[in-house]
C-alpha cells in the first residue's frame, strides 16, 4: 500500500533556528498539503501545493514558512526562524485530485526550545 | 468559516456498545469526510459521503449526512478497544485546491 512518509519523526530545535521538514507524497498524487496540530488541538491547514506552486495558504503560513518540491518526489516545509509557538505536529498530505480523500503521513513533531 | 464542529468532544463507552459522533458545518459542501487519528499518529481516511447521499456504510461504520441541517453523524457499531482514537469530520474549503477543513474532533475511549 503506497503511503506518505515524513522525516524526521521528531526534531528539537532552538528558537530562531531554521527547520526543514521533509515529506515524500504518494507517487502518482498531484496535490500536496501541509497541516499542523498543536498538542490537543485541531488539525490546521497551512498550505496547498499544485503544479509546482502554492495554490492556497492560510494566515498561519507567513513569511517564515516556505514549501518546495525540489526533485519531483520530495515535498519540504521550511520554517526560517522558529518560534516557541511553532512547536506542533506537522503533517504532510497528498491527494490524487482536488476533491476526495487525503492521505496523511505520520507527522513530524517539532519542539522549539 | 466552513469548519466542521464535532460533538461530543469526548466519549467513553464499553466494548460492544455503539458510539455516535456528530458534526455540524456552516456552508454548502459537495462532500464530507471522516478521519480517524490514533494518539500521536497521522490521520486515516475512513469514509467520504457526497452531498447527494444520505447514508453510507463501511464495515462497522455508518455515516449520515443531512444537508438541510448541515450536519453529519458517524456511528461505530459494536465498538472494540482498538476503536479508541480521535475522530474528525472534514469539509472541503471554498477554493478549488482540495484542502480540507477539520473540526475539533471527538475523542473516543472504548473500555475493554
Amino acid at each position: 500500500e503506497p503511503e506518505v512518509t515524513q522525516t524526521p519523526s521528531h526534531q528539537v530545535t532552538q528558537m530562531g533556528q531554521e527547520v526543514i521538514l521533509r515529506c515524500v507524497p504518494i507517487s502518482n498524487h498531484l496535490y500536496f498539503y501541509w497541516y499542523r496540530q498543536i498538542l490537543g488541538q485541531k488539525v490546521e491547514f497551512l498550505v496547498s501545493f499544485y503544479n509546482n506552486e502554492i495554490s492556497e495558504k492560510s494566515e498561519i503560513f507567513d513569511d517564515q514558512f516556505s514549501v518546495e518540491r525540489p526533485d519531483g518526489s520530495n515535498f519540504t516545509l521550511k520554517i526560517r526562524s522558529t518560534k516557541l509557538e511553532d512547536s506542533a505536529m506537522y503533517f504532510c498530505a497528498s491527494g490524487r485530485g482536488n476533491t476526495g480523500e487525503l492521505f496523511f503521513g505520520e507527522g513530524s513533531r517539532l519542539t522549539v526550545l | 468559516s466552513q469548519q466542521g464542529e464535532e460533538d461530543p468532544q469526548a466519549l467513553s463507552i464499553q466494548e460492544g456498545e455503539n458510539a455516535t459522533m456528530n458534526c455540524s458545518y456552516k456552508t454548502s459542501i459537495n462532500n464530507l469526510q471522516w478521519y480517524r487519528q490514533n494518539s500521536g499518529r497521522g490521520l486515516v481516511h475512513l469514509i467520504l459521503i457526497r452531498s447527494n447521499e444520505r447514508e453510507k456504510h463501511s464495515g462497522r461504520l455508518r455515516v449520515t449526512l443531512d444537508t438541510s441541517k448541515k450536519s453529519s453523524s458517524l456511528l461505530i457499531t459494536a465498538s472494540r478497544a482498538a476503536d479508541t482514537a480521535s475522530y474528525f469530520c472534514a469539509t472541503p474549503g471554498s477554493s478549488n485546491t482540495g484542502k480540507l477543513i477539520f473540526g475539533q474532533g471527538t475523542t473516543l475511549q472504548v473500555k475493554p
